[in-house]
């Protein structure tokens, strides 16, 4: 039983396209992240949501838009997609206040921009 | 600038020795610092957590060092085998805004049978 399950795993696609990540996670957790790490395995932090309410907002193209319809849901929606958006997109999720702040991460989305 | 650094080479050990790996800081005042581990193709997995009033955290064959001093964490695996290779990641929470982690570029360690 996946914790965190990300969708799709593969994303191949052209410049100027519109594209969706999906993530859910069935642990309960009250935060969810994303984060992207690109070819240099630089992991960074764009958005988290605590609650549906959005928490952390990094410097990020407003052609990210994440959107969280329940505290399970956490996705991404990128417009208008450029060949520097090609990296690897995890989605994480924690419980906030738990003793250890450990995150859980899914198992990402390789998304290559054509 | 802020910044976080991890040994940039690979690190390469024999079977049954002693892996450790290092992790700097500059410019933060840590409220803790978290350990994963990322195999290729996979999310990253958390190991342990040490707080920055705690000197030392075991678990199993994984020890965990933090020197505010030296703005250091210093993570070890002893005993190690080759499924412990991996890519390891040190994060750090800023103390004051510790929901958003600062993460180090990574170790590869490879362990050689």
């Amino acid at each position: 039983d996946t914790a965190v399950s990300q969708t799709p795993k593969y994303l191949v696609t052209q410049m100027g396209n519109d594209k969706s990540i999906k993530c859910e996670q069935n642990l309960g957790h009250d935060t969810m992240y994303w984060y992207k790490q690109d070819s240099k395995k630089f992991l960074k932090i764009m958005f988290s949501y605590n609650n549906k309410e959005l928490i952390i907002n990094e410097t990020v193209p407003n052609r990210f838009s994440p959107k969280s319809p329940d505290k399970a849901h956490l996705n991404l929606h990128i417009n208008s997609l450029e060949l520097g958006d090609s990296a690897v997109y995890f989605c994480a999720s924690s419980q906030w206040g738990a003793n250890t702040g450990e995150l859980f991460f899914g198992e990402g989305s390789r998304l290559t921009v054509l | 600038s802020q910044k976080i650094e991890q040994n940039s080479e690979a690190l390469n050990i024999q079977e049954g020795k002693t892996a450790t790996l290092t992790c700097n800081y500059t410019n933060y005042s840590p409220a803790y610092l978290q350990w994963y581990r990322q195999d290729p193709g996979r999310g990253p997995v958390f190991l342990l957590l040490i707080r920055e009033n705690e000197k030392e955290k075991r678990k199993e064959r994984l020890k965990v060092t933090f020197d505010t001093t030296l703005k250091q964490s210093l993570f070890h695996i002893t005993a190690s085998q080759p499924a412990d290779s991996a890519t390891y990641l040190c994060a750090l929470a800023p103390a004051g805004n510790n929901r958003k982690l600062i993460w180090g570029l990574g170790t590869s360690l490879a362990v050689n049978p």
